[in-house]
């Protein structure tokens, strides 16, 4: 099962939106509804912070969303902080018995 | 509240075997609810599913390593663990375990991961 694509870096000011990109196949994100993200910051685990597509986990800060559209799933940030730099995961369920595969990583820059 | 926590050796000589125990606390891995992973992350690079056990036992395993991989349970200490054997320096990366939600495949828990360096 191959990762999912996801652009290396994006990157925006304090105060903007950005929007990550998560691109996989008809197997996976474009069949099923259960895409996560996962925001990593240096040193530290990965935190979930959306699931099933546009779900927010309980504290997660409704700047962030998410979204589908066909094979590619996304990840918006809006209202950007400084504290949002870090690297993003996206996720997805592949069906039968492969399991979950991870996107390569964005890292977000927030000027 | 749920918490994970990785143990076991920081430092493996090539060639040899890498095992490490999750353990966690805050919520059974007899639950049925969810499947208990193995990921881990080189210096630098992205995120590597190793593989998941269920309350079962049973395993599914990345096709990648699975002729090298065993993930089991132990239910009476509320554990996990991981066996990587025939390790090479590649294998060199910080190992995170993790709680997977078994009806969207989230992984909604982390460890906070502990680093293994395959050296001689």
């Amino acid at each position: 099962q191959s990762a999912l694509t996801q652009p290396r870096s994006v990157s925006g000011s304090p105060g903007q939106s950005v929007t990550i990109s998560c691109t996989g196949t008809s197997s996976d994100v474009g069949r099923y509804d259960y895409v996560s993200w996962y925001q990593q910051h240096p040193g530290r685990a990965p935190k979930f912070i959306i699931y099933d597509v546009t779900k927010r986990p309980s504290g997660v800060p409704d700047r962030f969303s998410g979204t589908k559209s066909g094979n590619t799933a996304s990840l918006t940030i809006s209202g950007l902080q400084a504290e949002d730099e870090a690297d993003y995961y996206c996720s997805s369920y592949g069906g039968g018995y492969t399991f979950v595969v991870f996107g390569g990583g964005t890292k977000l820059t927030v000027l | 509240q749920v918490q994970l926590q990785e143990s076991g050796p920081g430092l493996v000589k090539p060639s040899q075997t890498l095992s490490l125990t999750c353990t966690v606390s805050g919520g059974s891995i007899s639950s049925g609810f969810h499947y208990w992973s193995w990921i881990r992350q080189p210096a630098g690079k992205g995120l590597e599913y190793i593989g998941r056990v269920y309350s079962s036992g049973s395993t599914d395993y990345n096709p990648s390593l699975k002729s090298r991989v065993t993930i089991s349970l132990d239910t009476s200490k509320n554990q996990f663990s991981l066996n990587l054997n025939s390790v090479t320096a590649a294998d060199t990366a910080v190992y995170f375990c993790a709680r997977v939600q078994a009806d969207n495949r989230a992984y909604d828990y982390w460890g906070q991961g502990t680093l293994v360096t395959v050296s001689s």
